[in-house]
């Protein structure tokens, strides 16, 4: 059974600093992987998709890496703003490609 | 553009009620999935649909029901309100399966307690 895990729980940054969130998850064998935001008392929103053919995706300060054989993506972001604080959930789709399969979240926090 | 949107947004129940939550999207979006996320765990499906008139069960269906008689509604049920249905509630919609290449569109949720 495909299980996703985010490490760290929470993370804690100076603004400006560049951070990285990791996601691993279990069956490499994925369709695709995706990075959503999530703010306090609000739903998600997605931030990157990428196909299991890709290595990885951008947008603006955002780049998501995949690596399927390790298990393994990334979602490096550039130059920190207190506008990043949220938490940051990485999914997969699950064999059948019918439901997400969700880590737990990375809850970062930016502070000015 | 309204997206996927969810009522209401608070509710507080007793044990044993009944009640409806709300799941409208404006985007003609053929796949339509309720989720639930409990404190410091990742969202689980309850319930999906693929297009009117057709559901299947998640990971987590005991307790509720669906019904999808549209493409813009997907409405969730819960029979007999348990405190152990005390969550968080978001529905999502996306033009393809969840294994294309098309993110899931998410609203803002329901949080519900039940005591």
């Amino acid at each position: 059974k495909q299980e996703v895990t985010q490490i760290p729980a929470a993370l804690s940054v100076p603004e400006g600093e560049n951070l990285v969130l990791n996601c691993s998850f279990t069956d490499s064998a994925i369709y695709n992987l995706q990075w959503f935001r999530q703010d306090p008392g609000k739903g998600l929103t997605s931030l990157l998709l990428i196909q299991s053919s890709q290595r990885e995706q951008t947008s603006g300060r955002l780049n998501a890496s995949l690596d399927k054989s390790s298990g393994r993506s990334t979602l490096y972001i550039a130059a920190s703003q207190p506008g990043d604080s949220a938490t940051y959930l990485c999914a997969v789709p699950d064999q059948a490609g019918t439901a997400l399969i969700f880590g737990k979240g990375t809850t970062l926090s930016v502070s000015s | 553009n309204a997206g996927v949107t969810q009522t209401p947004k608070f509710r507080i129940l007793k044990i044993g009620q009944s009640m409806t939550l709300q799941c409208a999207q404006d985007m003609n979006h053929n796949y339509m999935y309720w989720y639930r996320q409990d404190p410091g765990m990742g969202l689980k499906l309850i319930y999906y649909s693929v297009g009117a008139g057709i559901t299947d069960k998640g990971e987590v269906p005991n307790g509720y029901n669906v019904s999808r008689s549209t493409t813009e509604d997907f409405p969730l049920r819960l029979e007999l309100a348990a405190p152990s249905q005390t969550s968080v509630y978001f529905c999502a919609s996306s033009p393809s399966r969840t294994g294309g290449n098309q993110p899931q569109h998410f609203g803002d949720g329901t949080r519900l307690s039940i005591l």
